[in-house]
């Protein structure tokens, strides 16, 4: 499997400031993704990474709010901006390799951010 | 409809017993399908691939039904360390979530 690490892995942050969390993945990958997870729920997708290019957005999340960067294949940074209350959740960054046994796609995640915005 | 839909649970069973958990997903173009294990507090860690002919991997089996778009999760001789939330994953251009089903099994 892949080895991902996230940094930090929780904070408490106020209200109207930034918070930028560091993904680093072990080797190359082509696609590098980020979650959100409120506790007791499913992953909702925030964005696509993209390297060298700006990152794809899921309907409800913008650029403004969570600006992402890739400067290159094996890390990506998540900004969550002018957080309120409600930003409150795990951020999980993802990875997707492809399985040196299968040739199967496979994604793995990070071990998440804990956020809290008082 | 929600893209990925799971059987809501929990799911209590006692030890040993086989208890089997199903997934629909809405659009037929999904080309790859994935059941992971995530533990409270934890990240989700891949399970297992499910392929079109089923698989198989010690107390787990997976299997995938095309025409019906579902996938199904199904562990034999359950242990307490099986205890955790399952999630169905689905992927198209990225992969989308199930909201998962919480399992619990007792002594």
């Amino acid at each position: 499997s892949a080895v991902i690490s996230q940094k930090p892995s929780r904070d408490i942050c106020q209200r109207g400031t930034s918070l930028t969390i560091q993904c680093q993945v072990d080797s190359q990958v082509t696609m590098m993704f980020w979650y959100r997870q409120q506790p007791g729920q499913s992953l909702t997708l925030i964005a696509t990474a993209n390297q060298g290019s700006e990152a794809t957005y899921e309907s409800g999340f913008v650029i403004d709010k969570f600006p992402i960067s890739r400067p290159n294949l094996t890390f990506s940074t998540l900004t969550v901006s002018n957080m309120s209350p409600e930003d409150s959740s795990i951020y999980l960054c993802s990875a997707v390799y492809t399985s040196p046994t299968s040739g199967s796609y496979e994604q793995y995640f990070g071990p998440g951010t804990r956020l809290t915005v008082t | 409809r929600k893209e990925v839909e799971q059987d809501p649970g929990p799911f209590n069973v006692p030890e040993g017993a086989t208890v089997a958990f199903n997934c629909t997903y809405s659009n037929s173009a999904s080309q790859s399908f994935f059941w992971y294990r995530q533990d409270c507090r934890k990240e989700p860690k891949l399970l297992m691939s499910v392929y079109s002919s089923g698989n198989e991997d010690g107390r787990f089996t997976a299997q995938l039904n095309r025409a019906s778009q579902y996938i199904s999760l199904l562990i034999r001789d359950s242990k307490l360390s099986d205890s955790a939330t399952y999630l169905c994953a689905v992927n198209l251009n990225d992969m989308r979530f199930g909201a998962g089903t919480r399992l619990t099994v007792k002594p």
